[in-house]
């Protein structure tokens, strides 16, 4: 059902910068804020981005979101082993009555 | 701190409903500033926003899902529960529970429970 679409797969060597993009549309997107998930592998998601670019207590600032139009993007600079998960974008949809709807996952992977 | 627990049966057959309850520690349910959510993930699949709970008790539900789903929040207990009826092997997933961070003008989940693993037999 996503309607968010993420490429599947990022990797970089440590130290490096990896960008994901998030493409939506104006009924998501385009009119909302967007936030980001980061999946360990067995465990819950956890909020990396919340509002576009607004990182919650205890985020480092090498990880950022920004957005343009209906597609948004998550970088991370410094790239650290930890740093290897799955990535999930969101936002509001405003169709069909209103939805919150998630992106189809990034695996980032640190070489 | 707040914190989220799901719990409920492991194993639903199928044609039967599932039920879920959070229970938050930490934080009230009663509280207007939150609203409360259900969204899973099956099994090596992505995430899956099922619907949200206000303290009122007004909800909102992910439309494909609208016609077998019911939250209902307990502020009592301060808890909150999901049913989902007349599941199928579709329905295997773990389902987490969280919380609607502030705003009016914003949706974005900042509390999660740990998750829970719900299998619908044959």
């Amino acid at each position: 059902q996503s309607v968010l679409t993420q490429p599947p797969s990022a990797s970089e060597t440590p130290g490096q910068r990896v960008t994901i993009s998030c493409s939506g549309s104006s009924s998501n997107i385009g009119t909302n804020f967007v936030n980001w998930y980061k999946q360990l592998p067995g465990t819950a998601p956890k909020l990396l981005i919340y509002s576009n670019n607004q990182r919650p207590s205890g985020v480092p600032d090498r990880i950022s979101g920004s957005k343009s139009g209906t597609s948004a993007s998550l970088a991370i600079s410094g790239l650290q082993s930890e740093d290897e998960a799955e990535y999930y974008c969101a936002a509001w949809d405003d169709d069909l009555g209103g939805l919150y709807v998630f992106g189809t996952g990034t695996k980032v992977t640190v070489l | 701190q707040l914190q989220l627990q799901e719990s409920g049966p492991g194993l639903v057959k199928a044609s039967e409903t599932l039920s879920l309850t959070c229970t938050v520690s930490g934080g009230s349910v009663g509280n207007s500033n939150y609203q409360w959510a259900w969204i899973r993930q099956a099994p090596g699949k992505g995430l899956e926003w099922i619907g949200t709970v206000y303290y009122t008790g007004r909800t909102f539900y992910n439309p494909p899902l609208k016609s077998r789903v019911i939250l209902l929040i307990d502020k009592s207990n301060n808890q909150f529960s999901l049913r989902l009826t007349s599941v199928t092997a579709a329905d295997t997933a773990v389902y987490y529970c969280a919380r609607k961070g502030p705003g009016y003008n914003s949706y974005y989940l900042d509390f999660w429970g740990r998750g829970t693993l719900v299998a619908v037999s044959s």
